[in-house]
């Protein structure tokens, strides 16, 4: 069954180390995107991919990088230049990175809650 | 600058009767909006979308109404049921992006 597959569901790490959020789709869609959400916040976009190896920037990317070598995968790499990792990190899909009045419908998985101590 | 705006962080409304959730946005280049819901520790599901030309768009139980010269939409659940009780996310959206609200917690009370 088709859908989107984010692992581990928690991660702790120490501060200084770079951790990688693994996200795979096999919806066979375009466009993958990842966020944030902290306590009492809404989603903030950190990158999307519209289409395979190429991904732009969102709303709050310094201190994470991306890859997209492949349809299925969009690995998040939070790295030690990010200041609060601590949080809760989404990653979504949709069938194409969207055009003018068209509903981009974006399904998300479960989620990873990533602690830094 | 927050371009979608929820109010009221938490709603409480009694089995069977009507959820009136409320969203303010002041982007008025979005294409269309999107309503969410969140349960604690799980990813958002979509629930229902409404296009920038439309007012109104019925799925089910869930209603939403936009007023464009307010910027104002609201989600309406009718009838409210405890498995309604989530975070509700107000989404507008041009193109790619999607711009969520910061949530609005809906606890219905058997």
């Amino acid at each position: 069954d088709g859908g989107i597959t984010q692992s581990p569901k928690y991660l702790f790490r120490k501060e200084g180390q770079n951790v990688t959020l693994s996200c795979e789709q096999n919806l066979n869609h375009d466009a993958m995107y990842w966020y944030r959400q902290d306590p009492g916040q809404g989603l903030r976009l950190i990158y999307y991919s519209q289409i395979v190896n190429d991904f732009q920037k969102g709303d709050i990317a310094e201190g994470y990088s991306v890859s997209r070598e492949k349809k299925e995968s969009f690995p998040l790499t939070v790295t030690s230049a990010q200041k609060n990792p601590t949080a809760f990190y989404l990653c979504a899909s949709s069938p194409s990175g969207g055009a003018p009045g068209v509903v981009n419908e974006q399904f998300f998985g479960p989620g990873t809650r990533l602690t830094v101590l | 600058d927050q371009q979608v705006k929820q109010n009221s962080p938490s709603l409480s409304v009694q089995e069977g009767r009507i959820s009136i959730l409320n969203c303010d946005y002041t982007n008025s280049m979005f294409d269309y909006f999107l309503w969410y819901k969140k349960y604690p520790a799980e990813g958002p599901t979509f629930l229902i979308s409404i296009s920038s030309i439309k007012d109104k768009n019925e799925d089910g139980r869930f209603t939403v109404f936009l007023n464009k010269s307010a910027k104002h939409l609201s989600l309406h659940i009718v009838p409210s049921q405890p498995g309604d009780s989530a975070v509700y996310f107000c989404v507008g959206a041009g193109s790619y992006q999607l711009t969520f609200g910061k949530g609005t917690k809906l606890s219905v009370i058997p």
